[in-house]
This record gives C-alpha cells, structure tokens and sequence, in this order.
C-alpha cells in the first residue's frame, strides 16, 4: 500500500481557488490516484482519478508532475458547500484492491 | 457514476439485537463489495471485503461472527450486526467495485448509522 500524506485541514473563502497537495513517493508503477470528497454523515463521493499529467471534470482536476511522488487536486471557485473532507488515495484498479484512508484534509470555506 | 444504496440509513436498537444492513448496487454489478465503519472525527476503516457467492474476508481485529457478511448476489451485500452492543454504535458505510466502464473504482453508499441503547 502506498502510503499517502496530506495536509489536515485548508481554510478558504468562496470564490477561491482550493489546492490540496498529497503526497505518494512510495507510488508503485501500476497505481492510480483517486481522490474522495465526504461530507458529514455520509459516504465518499468519488471526485477525480488519473495516473499522469492533469486530468480534469467538471468538479475538480488534478495534477500528478511526471515523477508521480505527489498529486494536487484543484478544486476552482469553491463555495460553502465545497466544505467536506477530502480524501487521497493510492492503489493499483483492481475490483477487490483494499482502499486504505487516511485522515484527509478537512476544507472549510467561508463566505 | 454508479450508486450504491444503503437501508437503513439510521437504526436504534437495544443492546443484545441483531441489525441488518443492506447495500445495493443499482445500475452495476459489484463483484466485490467492502464494509467500512467511521467512528465520530474518524477515517473510514475496513471491516471486510466480500465477492459474491464466496465467504468475507475479514481485517485484523474485526470479528466474522458478530459482524455477519453475505454476498449473495451481484447487486446486494448484507451486514448482520449480531448482538450488538453500544460500542458497536458507528456509522457503517459499503462500497461496490465491478461496473463495466468504471475502472475497477469503489462507489460509496450513503451509509447507516447505528446506535445500539
């Protein structure tokens, strides 16, 4: 399992931009990068998955640099509801791969 | 994406009940389903992982006989909260893996909160 670190907790205000960093140096080559957002009293919600360069939807994009040792998950003009935990994870697809959170980082935006 | 479904969303039972939890796959087959719980100010921790048709397999600490796993089918996965007792209060969330197109990626259900009394 490769083990993520992310900041605990981001403060922002609407309309900003929110980047939270995580960082995976133990990536291995198979691995893709997935980040959750979950609010209170419910489950994760899948945000945005990649493996390299930038990926982007309609709520967030990432960015993975060519050495994979860290992703940075942008989250554009955020408002208070944005105001979740959001969650960083490593891992190879695989229907039964074991997902492994961490603390997450807690973003809190104010108006 | 694809939804998963949890029923019930909240149960309050008596110390010594059992408690069944349902998790629903609705428009994919989940071959493989896993079990979290989330203790207040908590991650998410796994409790198990089970594919249809076999046994649970269950994580280190977790006991496969009060927390009763069945798979039986490609869209439904019970968790059978035997005995409970109020330690086993929690919020208990599933997720499915298996849609054709989704990558392999885990879809959460909305989760059930537990309070054992």
């Amino acid at each position: 399992l490769a083990k993520t670190t992310q900041p605990i907790s981001m403060d922002s205000y609407e309309g900003q931009e929110v980047n939270i960093t995580c960082s995976h140096n133990n990536i291995a080559t198979n691995d893709y990068i997935t980040w959750y957002q979950q609010f209170p009293s419910q489950g994760p919600r899948f945000i945005i998955q990649g493996y390299k360069t930038k990926v982007t939807n309609e709520v967030a994009s990432l960015f993975i640099p060519a050495d994979r040792k860290s992703s940075t998950l942008s989250l554009p003009r955020v408002s208070l509801s944005d105001t979740a935990v959001y969650y960083c994870l490593v891992g190879p697809l695989s229907n039964d791969y074991k997902l492994s959170f961490g603390a997450g980082t807690t973003v809190t935006v104010r108006a | 994406g694809a939804v998963v479904s949890q029923h019930p969303s909240r149960v309050i039972c008596k110390s010594g009940t059992s408690v069944k939890i349902e998790c629903r796959s609705l428009d994919f087959q989940a071959t493989t389903m896993f079990w979290y719980r989330q203790f207040p100010k908590q991650s998410l921790m796994l409790m198990a992982t089970s594919n249809e048709g076999s046994k649970a397999t269950y994580e280190q600490g977790v006991e496969k006989d009060k927390f009763l796993i069945n798979h039986a089918s490609l869209t439904l996965s019970t968790l059978t909260v035997t005995s409970a007792h109020p330690e086993d209060s929690s919020f208990y969330i599933c997720s499915g893996t298996g849609g054709a197109g989704l990558q392999e990626t885990q879809y959460f259900g909305p989760g059930t909160r537990l309070l054992v009394l």
